[in-house]
């Protein structure tokens, strides 16, 4: 069945550690591919996305993500986390376009130890 | 610029009473989508407006459920009656057609709570 999936329901990562979210996508062809994050009380921000070229992708508060075809992977990665970053991550796809509906994975909550 | 905004952000209603979420999309906007994540589930795509039509609505649950977007500005999505399994958040986006690099911008949510 076609699915977007977070292995991890939640990660602690000391302050000023890397931080890696793992996402793994199950499409026959590649999609376009997101990662948002819902702080608490907040909406859904677009951290970054993917659409096509560079498989490194850059996004806003120094995350990045890396596209692997081989790996049906989107990986989340920021070197040093912040304890403003504790929220709940999620990664999501759009089939056909980025204006197709999205489908998200079950979410990532990351908690930050001081 | 003001973002996708969403009303009201929380209401408590009882099962078989009827509720209104409406979402204000990003002006200029043409596409519009409800989203809702129920308690312990993933985020779930509803429906998908383009300007006032339809363009996907594969989403929805059953006919308790009417979204309307006149004029192609605000949405609404009405839910008649709630039942307890409705209970969740509810989410808008918006975004812009432009040339397949459009983002969807989310609202703040609204909290519904069916009792």
């Amino acid at each position: 069945a076609q699915s977007v999936t977070q292995p991890d329901i939640h990660i602690t990562v000391s302050e000023g550690a890397s931080l890696e979210l793992r996402c793994n996508y199950s499409y026959g062809a590649t999609p376009y591919l997101f990662w948002y994050v819902q702080s608490p009380g907040q909406g859904l921000q677009l951290l970054l996305k993917y659409f096509s070229g560079d498989t490194l992708v850059q996004g806003i508060k120094g995350f990045e993500a890396e596209f692997k075809r081989s790996q049906s992977s989107f990986n989340l990665r920021k070197p040093s986390v912040h304890w403003s970053d504790a929220a709940e991550y999620f990664c999501a796809v759009a089939l056909y376009s980025s204006a197709s509906k999205i489908i998200f994975g079950s979410g990532t909550r990351l908690s930050i130890r001081p | 610029e003001a973002g996708v905004t969403q009303f009201p952000s929380h209401s408590v209603i009882e099962k078989g009473q009827t509720v209104t979420l409406r979402c204000d999309p990003i002006s200029g906007h043409d596409n519009l989508y409800w989203y809702r994540r129920v308690m312990g589930k993933e985020i779930k795509f509803l429906l998908h407006f383009v300007k006032e039509s339809k363009q996907d609505e594969s989403g929805m649950p059953n006919n308790r459920f009417l979204a309307e977007r006149t004029g192609g500005t605000y949405s609404t999505l009405k839910v008649q009656p709630a039942e307890l399994e409705d209970s969740g958040v509810y989410f808008c986006a918006s975004s812009f057609t432009r040339d397949n690099t459009d983002t969807q911008y989310f609202g703040p949510g609204t909290r519904l709570t069916v009792l």
